[in-house]
């Protein structure tokens, strides 16, 4: 399975500010995928980030407050901006290596961001 | 609209002792479940892929089942440790434009010495 590195593993922002996440994969894939954790609750996802394409975004997410690079293969940055005290969660990357119309390969994920915003 | 629901919520055993949590899907037509393992403030463990053509998986000392058709999987811990502690999150993907995971709300595990 594909080893991801998540950078940085926690920050403390300031209000108004933006933070930059970023997560190496050892291997190259085609899709990687950006979840937000708020407090208490499962997993969200945020974007769909493709190589050489704009990221495609969920219901809720816009390309202004979480805009997304894909410059190659196995690289992506999130950048969560205008920072708000709600921002505060943890921010993880994952990847699903091989197509992704075949079943034998599960998702793997980044080691998370913890994001706190005072 | 696919969706995974998680029982309990939260369980506190002894040590030592096997335990089972269970996850649910209202969508059966999945193409893989994933079991994963999250510590206080970090990332997902895999624990275990079930693909759809599977009836269980095993891993040391888990073993988790699938039962497509009636949209139910469990995962059985044997001889539970105190570093077993943790969430515990199924998920569930599809095929096609529904490869994306769907995420079960976990069930908090708690091992005490």
């Amino acid at each position: 399975s594909a080893v991801i590195s998540q950078k940085p593993s926690r920050d403390i922002c300031q209000r108004g500010t933006s933070l930059t996440i970023q997560c190496q994969v050892d291997s190259q894939v085609t899709m990687m995928f950006w979840y937000r954790q708020q407090p208490g609750q499962s997993l969200t996802l945020i974007a769909t980030a493709n190589q050489g394409s704009e990221a495609t975004y969920e219901s809720g997410f816009v390309i202004d407050k979480f805009p997304i690079s894909r410059p190659n293969l196995t690289f992506s940055t999130l950048t969560v901006s205008n920072l708000s005290p709600e921002d505060s969660s943890i921010y993880l990357c994952s990847v699903r290596p091989g197509r992704l119309t075949r079943a034998n390969y599960g998702y793997t994920f980044g080691s998370g961001t913890r994001l706190t915003v005072v | 609209k696919q969706e995974v629901t998680q029982i309990p919520a939260a369980l506190s055993v002894p040590e030592g002792e096997n335990l089972v949590l269970n996850c649910s899907f209202t969508d059966s037509a999945i193409y893989n479940l994933q079991w994963f393992r999250q510590d206080p403030g970090k990332g997902l463990t895999s624990l275990l892929l079930i693909q759809s053509s599977q009836r269980e998986q095993t891993s040391g000392r888990l073993n988790a089942s699938l039962d497509k058709s009636s949209g139910r999987s469990t995962l059985y811990i044997a001889a539970s440790q105190p570093g077993d502690s943790a969430t515990y999150l199924c998920a569930v993907s599809g095929g096609g434009s529904n490869y994306k995971l769907t995420f079960g709300k976990g069930t908090l595990l708690t091992v005490n010495p």
